[in-house]
């Protein structure tokens, strides 16, 4: 199994500054990685998709980048609704055996 | 609008058996492969199980195998999860997902299943 290691769990920032979360894989997952936000009473929503790849409909303030082991996803100016729960999913495997993160929850600073 | 609705969720007790549905709408259900992932309170999703268009082939994480089955029904648009000798450690909020290249979107609202006697 394919273990995924987010830090921090929890990320204090200002509104209109920068985020940046990481990911980390136990193997190598080439860029089969993805983002997803959380909020509280909502089902997460992919955000990011190989590993750079935005989402239909997702601003062009989220970007992610990495590959191999080590992913990012940068938020380049925080908005009021960017303040959330993210987590990062590999899907390398076949048969699948999808992991997930265990989040970072985005805070007001 | 494309829209997942997941239903069936509620109190059991160990042990027990439940079954989860999930009405797709606003896409062609049978073009896609369908997942099911749960999250229980303070942890990250934990993908569970899925099954590709027509249910040839179904994959499920370890720690249900022999427990729980998906199917479907295209004619009903409809993604189900049978869960037979529930424990503990199952009670999570499942959600029915559309799979993407293995990636997840959009998930469903979810449905709450608690594990207690």
């Amino acid at each position: 199994e394919i273990v995924m290691t987010q830090s921090p769990a929890t990320l204090s920032v200002s509104p209109g500054e920068r985020a940046t979360l990481s990911c980390r894989a136990s193997q190598s997952v080439s860029t089969n990685l993805a983002w997803y936000q959380r909020k509280p009473g909502q089902a997460p929503r992919l955000l990011i998709y190989g590993a750079s790849n935005r989402a239909t409909g997702i601003p062009a303030r989220f970007s992610g980048s990495g590959s191999g082991t080590e992913f990012t996803l940068t938020i380049s100016s925080l908005q009021s609704e960017d303040f959330a729960v993210y987590y990062c999913q590999q899907y390398k495997n076949w048969p699948p055996l999808y992991t997930f993160g265990q989040g970072t929850k985005l805070e007001v600073k | 609008e494309v829209q997942l609705v997941a239903s069936g969720g509620t109190l059991v007790q160990p042990g027990g058996s439940l079954r989860l549905s999930c009405a797709a709408s606003g896409f062609n259900f049978g073009d896609y492969w369908m997942s099911w992932v749960r999250q229980a309170p303070g942890k990250g999703p934990e993908w569970v199980a899925n099954m590709n268009q027509d249910g040839s082939e179904r994959y499920y994480v370890d720690s249900v195998k022999g427990r729980f089955t998906i199917s479907r029904d295209n004619a009903k648009n409809s993604l189900y999860l049978q869960m037979n000798s529930l424990r503990v450690d199952d009670a999570a909020v499942y959600y029915c997902a559309r799979e993407t290249h293995a990636y997840f979107d959009p998930w469903g609202q979810g449905t709450k299943v608690t594990v207690s006697s």
